[in-house]
């Protein structure tokens, strides 16, 4: 079974430049994640979709990012224009509904900004 | 605020030893504590969970000790072994699991 995939792996763009992450997750996982992990602490959520639906993107900064999951199965995070606090790793993970607790996680993208 | 502390936030063990690694959480609506392992360049990996019905679960070298009274939960390592090296979060969640609040992690050196 493939696990989930996320593309590119690594990113380095200038401050105020767009950015764009994607992931495709485990097949059959309605339930798809979007974390932030900045160096040295934990995945943080920024995003979660049921299916195409987002139905938890509170901690979103949604001046900025935006999130997409048109057909319910991949999804792209964007982020426009980039700060240089948004050097961080982006990690997406997916999960089976109505067993949502065990999650898969994907390699991440580490997006630098310079 | 931090739904979740972990601590300490480097371990270092002899090849052989036993790590281990506690958390402790506040809301008493959590019902799923997992651990989760992660190798540099790697996504974290899901290592082992119990639920607060249960005070121990075991598989393998790795043991979560769960005391609902005092609201901790702990990773034993027996065996420590030098593959075992990574940084280990702890997590915890609620209702349906889709509320997922991680430690900010613990980086496990196990030295030959």
């Amino acid at each position: 079974e493939a696990g989930v995939v996320q593309s590119p792996r690594y990113k380095i763009i200038e401050k105020k430049q767009p950015v764009a992450f994607w992931c495709n997750p485990i097949s059959g996982h309605n339930t798809l994640y979007w974390y932030l992990q900045n160096l040295g602490q934990g995945p943080e959520l920024l995003i979660r979709y049921e299916n195409e639906e987002a139905v938890d993107d509170s901690q979103l900064p949604k001046d900025r990012f935006s999130a997409e999951r048109l057909k319910g199965v991949d999804s792209t995070l964007k982020i426009q224009p980039a700060e240089l606090g948004d050097s961080a790793v982006y990690l997406c993970a997916s999960s089976v509904k109505p067993q949502g607790y065990e999650q898969y996680f994907g390699p991440g993208t580490r997006l630098t900004v310079t | 605020q931090q739904q979740v502390k972990q601590s300490p936030q480097s371990l270092i063990v002899q090849k052989g030893g036993i790590s281990i690694i506690n958390c402790a959480y506040e809301n008493t609506a959590f019902d799923y504590f997992p651990w989760y392992q992660q190798f540099p360049g790697k996504g974290p990996a899901l290592l082992i969970a119990i639920r607060p019905d249960v005070s121990e679960k075991k598989e393998g070298r790795f043991t979560i000790s769960f005391n609902k009274s005092a609201k901790q939960f702990s990773l034993h390592i027996m065996d420590s072994q030098p593959g075992d090296s990574a940084t280990y979060f702890c997590a915890a969640s609620r209702n349906t699991g889709n509320q997922f609040y991680f430690g900010t992690g613990t980086s496990l050196t196990v030295i030959p």
